[in-house]
């Protein structure tokens, strides 16, 4: 069974700082891997998603993600945050099958002035 | 606009109450889902659907059913709730998880099991 694991339950940095958030996966295929940020009151947006092809995956709002196959991990990074990225983000991995998405705990982050 | 749409938004119940919990997609989608996310579980998958009749179990199925008589609707029934199914609830739908198209997910059912 497929797994995802995100050692990070609450994260602080300062605005403009970076940022990196982990993920780390369990799935015995090569894994469809997604970043989902949720807002505060608010359903899940997605960030990004890496299905194939180029390990480094742009999304929106400046995200990118990296996908290592050796560590089993696909780590959220942003260069400068923004205030407004203050929210929680959750990592999940699809089966090749199409049929299940499993997320992660999800990781908290807040922002500091 | 394409949407997920689900109602209602907000529901207290009492145990043993059968309730529904409808959602609809306007964007012709073959894959609905549903999940629930509870503190520190993130969301954990109750039940999918791949196409018209066509439904199977996720990760957390007892205690809950499901029927997709149409494309657009996906409805989730608690037949005889119970406390530990207070939840926010969140219906999603995409073309497909292994195609390039995006997951749209609703705004979410905040249900209360007294």
């Amino acid at each position: 069974a497929q797994s995802v694991t995100q050692p990070d339950i609450h994260i602080t940095v300062s605005e403009g700082a970076s940022l990196e958030l982990r993920c780390n996966y369990s799935y015995g295929a090569t894994p469809y891997l997604f970043w989902y940020v949720q807002s505060p009151g608010q359903g899940l947006q997605l960030l990004l998603k890496y299905f194939s092809g180029d390990t480094l995956v742009q999304g929106i709002k400046g995200f990118e993600a990296e996908f290592k196959r050796s560590q089993s991990s696909f780590n959220l990074r942003k260069p400068s945050v923004h205030w407004s990225d203050a929210a929680e983000y959750f990592c999940a991995v699809g089966d090749n099958a199409g049929n299940m998405l499993t997320f992660g705990g999800g990781t908290r982050l807040m922002v500091k002035p | 606009e394409a949407q997920v749409t689900q109602n209602p938004r907000y529901l207290i119940t009492v145990t043993g109450k059968k309730l529904t919990v409808t959602c609809s997609q306007n964007m012709n989608h073959e894959y609905m889902s549903w999940y629930r996310q509870d503190p520190g579980l993130g969301l954990r998958q109750i039940y999918y659907s791949m196409n018209v009749e066509v439904t199977d179990k996720g990760d957390v199925p007892e205690g809950y059913k499901v029927s997709r008589k149409e494309k657009r609707n996906f409805p989730l029934i608690l037949e005889s709730p119970s406390p530990n199914q207070t939840s926010l609830y969140f219906c999603a739908s995409s073309f497909s998880l292994t195609s390039g198209s995006k997951q749209f997910f609703g705004p979410g059912t905040r249900l209360t099991v007294l």
